[in-house]
């Protein structure tokens, strides 16, 4: 089993869509977690990133945790199609510094 | 303010030819990473070094070798090239040993080998 899964798509949705992007987890010891966004040909860039379990909110995005079942959500409202984009979820070990990566999510919002 | 710069930012190689991957970091940060990304398998760690002077190997090094030249740069180097390591190679840095403040990316390194 893979430390981090992620459902790699594609998602295709129309503008103005509630997109909902998932990950599960198989450590029950993480305690930090991400998500990237990396627009085609580019790098990943930090999105968002939550501690523990609970929801986080900037804007129109909504990362959510939940601990209990290993499973993490970002939620986007009235999605845009510069929304565009890959989005990966991401869990840093806490050791080293390395994050492992889920497959990522490709997200394509139609106008 | 630059961030992450990688170079070359293409590049063909033909099978047994070797070449370096550079990277350079401006932001004063300790901790610096080779991931390659392929499709359907994500983001792969290759090399991580925690801190000037240290390198780690990641979840798949073979094939591969890297210098932490100074706090800046860090760079990987395919001493024999294979098919199989036809991929995009992102470089990263963050600010320490705990990944909790997320890394910066470059933009990539898309490497093809015939």
């Amino acid at each position: 089993q893979k430390e981090v899964e992620q459902d790699p798509g594609p998602l295709s949705v129309p503008e103005g869509a509630i997109v909902s992007l998932n990950c599960t987890y198989s450590n029950s010891a993480f305690q930090y977690f991400m998500w990237y966004r990396q627009y085609s040909r580019k790098g990943p860039e930090l999105l968002m990133y939550t501690y523990s379990s609970g929801n986080k909110e900037d804007g129109r995005f909504t990362a959510q945790v939940d601990k209990s079942s290993k499973y993490i959500s970002l939620f986007i409202r009235d999605s845009q199609p510069s929304d565009s984009a890959t989005y990966l979820c991401a869990i840093p070990y806490n050791q080293g510094g390395k994050l492992i990566f889920g497959q990522g999510t490709e997200l394509s919002v139609k106008p | 303010n630059a961030g992450v710069t990688q170079t070359p930012k293409f590049q063909v190689l033909k099978t047994g030819q070797s070449m370096t991957l550079q990277c350079a970091q401006d932001m004063n940060h300790n901790s610096m990473y080779w991931y390659r990304q392929d499709p359907g398998m994500g983001l792969r760690l290759i090399y991580y070094s925690a801190s000037e002077g240290t390198t780690d190997k990641g979840e798949v090094p073979n094939g591969y070798n890297v210098s932490r030249l100074n706090k800046r740069e860090f760079s990987l180097r395919l001493e024999s090239a294979a098919p199989s390591q036809t991929s995009v190679y992102f470089c990263a840095s963050s600010e320490g040993v705990r990944a909790s403040y997320g890394y910066t990316f470059g933009s990539g390194t898309r490497l093809t080998v015939v």
